[in-house]
């Protein structure tokens, strides 16, 4: 079935430590997004990739970082520079008519 | 910065009863769309609204858009238990840098509805 997968579901980081959350898509989309979710605050928009070698920061990008080598793969890693990196991750891909399609998240803790 | 700011922040009803959730936003908009979220999973798709139209509907949902008071609601008719998550509204906008067209969904802090038995 088409859909985004991430993976892991559960993480949980020492202080200091870079961590690598995954996020892949088989629907053939060609931007992706990261979003970082707190209770109370909604979703907030950390990077965002329009096409594959190319991504742009969000409103929240410090302390993390993103590639896109591949159409399918748009991974996000949390930085030690990270300061409160807590917090329940959503990767998602854009569909037509401009609907999202989001993964079922990871949630970070650290410890 | 948030762009969509919804109202009310929890919502708690019976089952059969209306639900209403309200979204005001500040930039203009080439559309806006309502998503649900069940505790702890991901973000579902409901319905998308386009800024030259006025309401709209799927099945037990109705949406309406007021571009002039940048203002939507969503209306969950009927409601049911299994209506229990939480509802957000997404304000779509683009622009262009580096001669590169961008999509960007800017989402509010969402709605809690719980709907009782």
């Amino acid at each position: 079935d088409g859909g985004i997968t991430q993976s892991p579901k559960y993480l949980f980081r020492k202080e200091g430590q870079n961590v690598t959350l995954s996020c892949e898509q088989n629907l053939n989309h060609d931007a992706m997004y990261w979003y970082r979710q707190d209770p109370g605050q909604g979703l907030r928009l950390i990077y965002y990739s329009q096409i594959v070698n190319d991504f742009q920061k969000g409103d929240i990008a410090e302390g993390y970082s993103v590639s896109r080598e591949k159409k399918e793969s748009f991974p996000l890693t949390v930085t030690s520079a990270q300061k409160n990196p807590t917090a329940f991750y959503l990767c998602a891909s854009l569909g037509r008519p401009g609907e999202l399609f989001f993964g079922e998240g990871s949630r970070l803790t650290v410890l | 910065s948030q762009q969509g700011e919804e109202d009310p922040q929890a919502l708690s009803i019976q089952e059969g009863e209306n639900a209403t959730m309200n979204c005001s936003y500040k930039t203009s908009i080439n559309n806006l769309q309502w998503y649900r979220q069940n505790s702890g999973r991901g973000l579902v798709h409901l319905i998308l609204i386009r800024s030259n139209e006025r309401e709209k509907h799927s099945g037990r949902l109705r949406v309406t858009l007021d571009t002039s008071k940048k203002s939507s609601s969503l209306l969950i008719t009927a409601s049911r238990a299994a209506d229990t998550a939480s509802y957000f509204c997404a304000t779509a906008s683009s622009f262009n840098a580096g001669g590169t067209s961008y999509g960007k969904l800017t989402f509010g802090q969402g709605t809690i509805l719980t709907v009782h038995p």
